[in-house]
C-alpha cells in the first residue's frame, strides 16, 4: 500500500530555533517528492523537490533531504522564524500516474 | 495571472442538497485536480483530469462528480450533500504530473460544511 507517514505530528519551538520534519513512504514506483508549506486558511506552496538521485536541496532556511535506500525524507529550517508557523506536507509521486500520495502533515508553531 | 482561483470561499449546505464548486486557472495547465482536506488530515484527491475532456478517479471520489470542457475550468459537483462531505476543498492544476519538473498550484480553497 502506498503510503505516506510524518512526525512530529505537532511542533512548537522558539523563535530563532533550529527543527527537522520527518518523513517516511512506502510509494512505489517512486518519482520524486516534494514538501509543501500550508498556512492556515491556503493552499499548499511547493518548496522542495527530490528526485531520486538527488540527496539534499536548499531553498533559503529550508533544507530537504531524502535517502532513497531507506526512503526517507526531511526537511530542515534553519533559524525559525514567526512566518514558519504553518503545516508542512510530504508529498510523494508515482512514475507515469496522475496520482500522489500525501502525507498528513506536521503542524509547526514558531513562538516569539 | 491569477493562478488557481476557487468559489465560493465559503458553504453551508443542508442534507440532500446539491452544490458546484468552482475550480479555474489561467496557466494554461493540462492536468487539474480536486482534493478534500478534513481537518488534521492529508489531502485526499477525488478526481483529477488530464486534459479537456478526460477525466478520472482518485482516491474518494464517491458523492462527486466532475467535467472538464475547457482547458481552464474543472467544476466539481456535489449531488446529495452528507455530513461526511463537510471539508475543506482545494483545486490545483500542473502543466503535467509528477515529473520532477512538475509543480502543482493550489487554489485558496472552499470551506464547506454539511448540516
Amino acid at each position: 500500500k502506498n503510503q505516506v507517514e510524518q512526525s512530529p505530528q505537532s511542533l512548537i519551538i522558539l523563535e530563532g530555533k533550529n527543527c527537522t520534519l520527518q518523513c517516511n513512504y512506502t510509494v512505489s514506483p517512486f518519482s520524486n517528492l516534494r514538501w509543501y508549506k500550508q498556512d492556515t486558511g491556503r493552499g499548499p506552496v511547493s518548496l522542495t523537490i527530490m528526485t531520486f538521485s538527488e540527496n539534499t536541496k536548499s531553498n533559503g532556511r529550508y533544507t530537504a533531504t531524502l535517502d532513497a535506500d531507506t526512503k526517507q525524507s526531511s526537511l530542515h529550517i534553519t533559524a525559525s522564524q514567526l512566518s514558519d508557523s504553518a503545516s508542512y506536507i510530504c508529498v510523494v509521486y508515482r512514475t507515469n500516474a496522475g496520482k500522489s500520495t500525501f502525507g498528513d502533515g506536521t503542524t509547526l508553531t514558531v513562538k516569539p | 495571472n491569477a493562478g488557481v482561483t476557487q468559489t465560493p470561499k465559503f458553504r453551508i449546505l443542508k442534507i440532500g442538497q446539491s452544490m458546484t464548486l468552482q475550480c479555474t486557472q489561467d496557466m494554461n495547465h493540462n492536468y487539474m485536480y480536486w482534493y478534500r482536506q478534513d481537518p488534521g488530515m492529508g489531502l485526499k484527491l477525488i478526481y483529477y483530469s488530464v486534459g479537456a475532456g478526460i477525466t478520472d478517479k482518485g482516491e474518494v471520489p464517491n458523492g462527486y462528480n466532475v467535467s472538464r470542457s475547457t482547458t481552464e475550468d474543472f467544476p466539481l459537483r456535489l449531488e446529495l450533500a452528507a455530513p461526511s462531505q463537510t471539508s475543506v476543498y482545494f483545486c490545483a492544476s500542473s502543466y503535467i504530473s509528477g515529473g520532477p519538473s512538475d509543480t502543482q498550484y493550489f487554489g485558496p480553497g472552499t470551506r464547506l460544511t454539511v448540516l
